[in-house]
C-alpha cells in the first residue's frame, strides 16, 4: 500500500515561515491535499490539487508537489496556526485514500 | 447551511458490531460530484480512512479494514451508514464523516466528528 511520511514535528517563530513536507513515492504525479486540525476538532481542508485553496484560507497558505516531495508552506505564521497538518492522496492503484501520520506545527 | 452530523452509540461492546449514521444538510447525496466516506482518528494518533460510497451503489474499502466494513446510503433520508463488524479496543477512535470529491479525491467537508468507545 501507499505510504505518506510527514516529520512529526516542525517549529517556527511568528511572523515566519513554516514548510511542512510530505513523502512518498513519485507522489509528483499524484494530486496531494493538506489539511488542518486544531485540538479538539475535525479536520479543515487548507490546500487540494497539490495548491488550489478553498474559499475561506489566507493566501498565507501555499502548496507545491514534485517529485517524491509535496510541501506546505505557511507564510507569515500566525499563533492561530498552531494546529496538526495532515497531507492525503488517493492511491488509484489500490483505490484507497491515504493519509500522512501528521506533523504538530508548534509556533514558538 | 451544508453540514454533515454524525450519530450513533458513543459506547460499544468488544466483538459487537459499531454502526453510525451521517446526516446530510444543505445539499443532495445524490450528487454526481461526491463519494460519501468515513474517517477514524483513535486518541493522540493520526487520521485513517475507512472506506467511500457514491450514492449510485460504488464502494472503496481501506483494504485493512474491508473485511468488517459495510458502508450504505440512504437517499430517501440523506444520510449514509457506516457498520464496522467484530469490533476491539483497537477500533476506540473519533470517528468523522465526509464528502469526498470524485474529481481530485480530497474530503471538502467534515462532520464534527463522535466518539466511540470499545469497552465491556
Amino acid at each position: 500500500s501507499y505510504v505518506l511520511t510527514q516529520p512529526p514535528s516542525v517549529s517556527v517563530a511568528p511572523g515566519k515561515t513554516a514548510r511542512i513536507t510530505c513523502g512518498g513515492n513519485s507522489i509528483g504525479s499524484k494530486s496531494v491535499h493538506w489539511y488542518q486540525q486544531t485540538p479538539g476538532q475535525a479536520p479543515v481542508l487548507v490546500i487540494y490539487y497539490d495548491s488550489d485553496r478553498p474559499s475561506g484560507i489566507p493566501e498565507r497558505f501555499s502548496g507545491s508537489n514534485s517529485g517524491n516531495t509535496a510541501t506546505l508552506t505557511i507564510s507569515r505564521v500566525e499563533a492561530g496556526d498552531e494546529a496538526d497538518y495532515y497531507c492525503q492522496v488517493w492511491d488509484s492503484s489500490s483505490d484507497s485514500g491515504v493519509f500522512g501520520g501528521g506533523t504538530k506545527l508548534t509556533v514558538l | 447551511q451544508l453540514q454533515l452530523q454524525e450519530s450513533g452509540p458513543g459506547l460499544v461492546k468488544p466483538s459487537e458490531t459499531l454502526s453510525l449514521t451521517c446526516t446530510v444538510s444543505g445539499a443532495s447525496i445524490s450528487s454526481s460530484s461526491y463519494y460519501w466516506g468515513w474517517i477514524r482518528q483513535p486518541p493522540g494518533k493520526g487520521l485513517e480512512w475507512i472506506g467511500s460510497m457514491y450514492y449510485g451503489g460504488s464502494t472503496y474499502f481501506n483494504p485493512s479494514l474491508k473485511s468488517r466494513v459495510t458502508i450504505s446510503v440512504d437517499t430517501s433520508k440523506n444520510q449514509f451508514s457506516l457498520k464496522l463488524s467484530s469490533v476491539t479496543a483497537a477500533d476506540t477512535a473519533v470517528y468523522y464523516c465526509a464528502r469526498l470529491s470524485n474529481f481530485n479525491w480530497y474530503f471538502d467537508l467534515w462532520g464534527r466528528g463522535t466518539l466511540v468507545t470499545v469497552s465491556s
